[in-house]
């Protein structure tokens, strides 16, 4: 059982276009981290939220944490091909113990 | 440098080969992870160091030993390993509470044949 759903897990888009990726779970986190990672690399952190529907800025990504804690999106504008990488969430419960989502892959192509 | 690195980027061992990955990091971080990733799974953590002592061992083999000589150095020792332990092994660090996140290394991606 995934206990953190990311959706979708491919996404294959053109330049320029808008995608929106989803991270569900029916538990409740003390914060929810983003991380991208590239091909043969480590994840990177894009971003951490911490308070319910609080909404983040990262030049052309938007990252919003649901009301209740349980979920979040991650927006991208106009995408370009060095967006492309495998987007992971992942959601901290308590002060230690994190769970990380399976991931999205997406591909921009120019 | 800084940030976190890990050696080697690439490792092909044979099953009864005894090994090691090495993780330095340069943050000044107090606590330090080895994860496992896999294709199709998500990140497995594998054990926690905070201020050198193991807090966490998720049910991990014993065939991988961690071992944590100080707050900036963090190994994996592999022994007697099996093919499916084929994996990217990533070490990362965090700075008292992971709940703000982990600064991740470069991985070493690990074939067992």
């Amino acid at each position: 059982t995934q206990l953190l759903e990311q959706s979708p897990q491919f996404l294959s888009i053109q330049e320029g276009e808008n995608l929106t990726v989803y991270c569900n779970s029916s538990s409740v986190f003390s914060s929810l981290q983003w991380y991208r990672q590239e091909p043969g690399e480590g994840p990177v952190l894009l971003v951490t939220v911490v308070t319910g529907g609080e909404v983040k800025k990262l030049k052309r990504l938007t990252f919003q944490f649901g009301d209740a804690r349980k979920d979040s999106s991650l927006h991208i504008t106009a995408a370009q091909p060095g967006d492309t990488g495998l987007y992971l969430c992942a959601g901290a419960e308590g002060y230690q113990k994190v769970t990380f989502g399976i991931g999205t892959k997406l591909q921009v192509i120019p | 440098e800084t940030g976190v690195t890990q050696t080697p980027r690439h490792l092909v061992m044979g099953m009864t080969n005894k090994k090691s990955l090495k993780c330095e990091q340069h943050l000044g971080h107090n606590a330090m992870y080895w994860y496992k990733q896999s294709a199709k799974k998500p990140l497995e953590l594998m054990f926690v160091y905070s201020l050198e002592e193991r807090v966490e061992n998720n049910s991990v083999p014993s065939r991988f030993s961690p071992e944590c000589p100080n707050s900036s150095h963090l190994f994996l020792h592999l022994h007697t390993l099996q093919p499916e332990d084929s994996a990217l092994y990533l070490c990362a660090s965090s700075q008292d509470r992971v709940i703000y996140g982990y600064t991740f290394g470069s991985g070493t991606r690990l074939t067992v044949v």
